[in-house]
C-alpha cells in the first residue's frame, strides 16, 4: 500500500502567524490527497482535499499545494486562530490510483496556537 | 442526514477474548472503511467494504476481520485479543465510487486487560 510521511510532528506558532505542514507519498499513481483535522476527543473531519489534476486549492484561510513530480503536498493555514489548535493528518489512497476509498494517513501534526 | 454511528462506544475485554464492533454509515453511503488509531502508530487502515465485498485490506493479521450487510452497515471482529489491540477503532463511510470524502464515526474505545 501507499506510504505517507508527515512533518513536523509538533508545530507551535503565534496566533496570527502562518503554519505549514508537509507530506510526501510513495505511489506515483495516487490521485487524491485529503487533509483531516482532529480535535481532542473528537472524530477526524475533512478540512480540504486536492486531486492530482490541480496544483493548488484554497478555502478561506486554508490552502493545499501539490507537487506531483516531487510527490509531496502541503497544508498552509494563514492568520492562525486559537480554534486551529488540533492534530492535522494528511492522507493518500491506500491503493494509490486503485479506485477504492481506504486511506493511508501520515502520523499527524499537533498544531499549537500560542496566544 | 444522520452521521456515522458506532456501537459500543467503550469496551473492556481481557486477553484471548473476541470482540465485535458495529458501524452504521450515512444513509446512501455504500463504502465503509475501518481504521485503528493509537498514540504510537497513528491512524492505520484495516479494511474497506463496498457493496458487501471487501475491496481493500491493510496490513493487519487475520485476527482482524469484517463484513458488510446489504444495508451497508458493517461489523469488524477481532479474535484472540492481545494487549496491543487496545486502541480507538474508527469507521468511516463514503459514497463508494473512489476517492470520495470519508465521514468518520465517533469511534469505539477498546481496552484489552
Amino acid at each position: 500500500g501507499e506510504n505517507v510521511e508527515q512533518h513536523p510532528s509538533t508545530l507551535s506558532v503565534q496566533e496570527g502567524d502562518s503554519a505549514v505542514i508537509k507530506c510526501t507519498y510513495s505511489d506515483s499513481a495516487s490521485n487524491y490527497f485529503p487533509w483531516y483535522k482532529q480535535e481532542l476527543g473528537k472524530r477526524p473531519q475533512l478540512i480540504i482535499d486536492i486531486r492530482s489534476n490541480v496544483g493548488e486549492k484554497k478555502d478561506q484561510r486554508i490552502a493545499v499545494t501539490l507537487n506531483k513530480t516531487a510527490k509531496h503536498f502541503s497544508l498552509h493555514i494563514t492568520e492562525t486562530q486559537p480554534e486551529d489548535s488540533a492534530v492535522y493528518f494528511c492522507a493518500a489512497p491506500y491503493l494509490g490510483g486503485g479506485g477504492a476509498d481506504g486511506l493511508t494517513f501520515g502520523k499527524g501534526t499537533h498544531l499549537i496556537i500560542q496566544p | 442526514k444522520a452521521g456515522v454511528t458506532q456501537t459500543p462506544r467503550y469496551l473492556i475485554k481481557t486477553r484471548g477474548q473476541q470482540v465485535t464492533l458495529s458501524c452504521s454509515p450515512i444513509s446512501g453511503h455504500r463504502s465503509v472503511s475501518w481504521y485503528q488509531q493509537t498514540p504510537g502508530q497513528g491512524l492505520q487502515f484495516l479494511f474497506e467494504y463496498f457493496s458487501e465485498t471487501q475491496r481493500n485490506k491493510g496490513n493487519f493479521p487475520g485476527r482482524f476481520s469484517g463484513r458488510q450487510f446489504s444495508n451497508s452497515r458493517s461489523e469488524m471482529n477481532v479474535s484472540t485479543l492481545e494487549l496491543g489491540d487496545s486502541a480507538l477503532y474508527l469507521c468511516a463511510s463514503s459514497l463508494g465510487g473512489a476517492n470520495n470524502e470519508q465521514f468518520f464515526g465517533p469511534g469505539t474505545r477498546l481496552t484489552v486487560l
